[in-house]
């Protein structure tokens, strides 16, 4: 069975500081998913990484791919209330070419 | 644009009983799923559609099932709730049957099985 670990799993911080949310795995993924989920409602998507070492950003997260296909981070800057979810990790297996969850980080940012 | 619809937003049964958890979209995507989410283990994959008449089953199968009439509708069964069903579940769809695409997440509905 496929896994994607995330770390942390719980995150508390206060407005404005810096974060990274880490999603491992030992398999290779052909790409691979972030989405962020909200008290009440489903997962968004917010980005899809494709190639290994592949960096995107949208305001003030980054994603990255890593070199091998199989981990990935999300560096949010200079958080805010607003930032405050769920994240969750998705990983597309280059064996299946289906869809794998991670656990799951829960981020609290603290006015 | 409605996107994907989930109904009841809340559900209580008793242990036996049985229910139908209702899934529309209104963008036309070949590719319907049902997905249930529990603390600390993130999404799993009950069901899912690529098409109508087409389903298969996913990671967590048991004690459900499914069936795709149309494109719109995607409806999960619970036919003899347990205990253990007791969590909230999402239907999502997307455009085509790749597994890269975006996915669209309902609102969810929480069922808790007494």
């Amino acid at each position: 069975t496929q896994l994607l670990e995330q770390s942390p799993q719980f995150l508390s911080i206060q407005e404005g500081e810096n974060l990274t949310v880490y999603c491992n795995s030992s398999s290779v993924f052909s790409s691979l998913q972030w989405y962020r989920q909200e008290p009440g409602e489903g997962p968004v998507l917010l980005v899809t990484v494709v190639t290994g070492g592949e960096v995107k950003k949208l305001k003030r997260l980054t994603f990255q791919f890593g070199d091998a296909r199989k981990d990935s981070s999300l560096h949010i800057t200079a958080a805010q209330p607003g930032d405050t979810g769920l994240y969750l990790c998705a990983g597309i297996s280059s064996n299946t070419g289906k869809l794998i969850f991670g656990q799951g980080t829960t981020l609290q940012v603290k006015p | 644009n409605a996107g994907v619809t989930q109904t009841p937003k809340f559900q209580v049964l008793k242990t036996g009983q049985s229910m139908t958890l209702q899934c529309a979209q209104d963008m036309n995507h070949e590719y319907m799923s049902w997905y249930r989410q529990d603390p600390g283990m993130g999404l799993r994959l009950i069901h899912y559609s690529v098409g109508a008449g087409i389903t298969d089953q996913g990671e967590v199968p048991n004690g459900y099932n499914v069936s795709r009439s149309t494109t719109e509708d995607f409806p999960l069964r619970l036919l003899s709730a347990a205990p253990s069903q007791t969590s909230v579940y999402f239907c999502a769809s997307r455009k085509g049957t790749r597994g890269g695409e975006k996915l669209f997440f309902g609102s969810g509905t929480q069922l808790s099985v007494l």
